[in-house]
């Protein structure tokens, strides 16, 4: 069965330092989000992504946030100054039919900001 | 604005015994209503989905849900449930956005014990 896939699935950083998490959405899949898990909360809507531009972002996705679909499969997330508030689990999902909407999560990267 | 409400943030049932787990809604029009399940350290796996049609609808593992629209809910029932449920369950709502696709609202979750 096909899967996303999410890399690396941990990433611990220094606060203040970008990071980039990584996506293999479904191939065939076309539209893309990611969503984010702080422990021990709900999971919360950042962005979404259709047609090579952002369709809908949260409160949450500020400017320190980025997307980008730099080729056919991969769908990455850019954190250009992390905070200590940004440590979560972030999942990455894909989902191909915007009527049914049946969205396949990735594992998801745990990020840690020291 | 859309929501979802899980109330029941732990519930511990006996293996075998049956379960429901509660989920009311929140959204202006026909809400697409789900139930996924994470188990420790995992995503998201969906365990079934409404759409339209019949309210009662299957999932794997031999979960079920039955959308009732007068109380806005959505709960999820086991009959007989197996130490390997032990997870957290999410009630999601999916909501349409003004561009393409449909970002879900998550509940809080229901974290589900099992006792052998």
């Amino acid at each position: 069965e096909p899967e996303v896939t999410q890399t690396p699935s941990h990433q611990v950083t220094q606060m203040g330092q970008e990071v980039i998490l990584r996506c293999v959405p479904i191939s065939n899949h076309l539209y893309f989000y990611w969503y984010r898990q702080i422990l021990g909360q709900k999971v919360e809507f950042l962005v979404s992504f259709y047609n090579n531009e952002i369709s809908e972002k949260s409160e949450i996705f500020d400017d320190q946030f980025s997307v980008e679909r730099p080729d056919g499969s991969n769908f990455t997330l850019k954190i250009r100054s992390t905070k200590l508030e940004d440590s979560a689990m972030y999942f990455c999902a894909s989902h191909m039919d915007k009527a049914k909407n049946i969205q396949y999560f990735g594992a998801g990267t745990r990020l840690s900001v020291l | 604005a859309q929501s979802v409400t899980q109330p029941d943030i732990h519930i511990t049932v006996s293996e075998g015994a049956s379960l429901e787990l509660r989920c009311n809604y929140s959204y202006g029009a026909t809400p697409y209503l789900f139930w996924y399940v994470q188990s420790p350290g995992q995503g998201l796996q969906l365990l079934l989905k409404y759409f339209s049609g019949d309210t009662l609808v299957q999932g794997i593992k031999g979960f079920e849900a039955e959308f009732k629209r007068s109380q806005s809910s959505f709960n999820l029932r086991k009959p007989s449930v197996h130490w390997s449920d032990a997870a957290e369950y999410f009630c999601a709502v999916a909501t349409g956005g003004t561009g393409g696709g449909n970002k879900l609202t998550f509940g809080t979750g229901t974290q589900l014990k099992v006792e052998l």
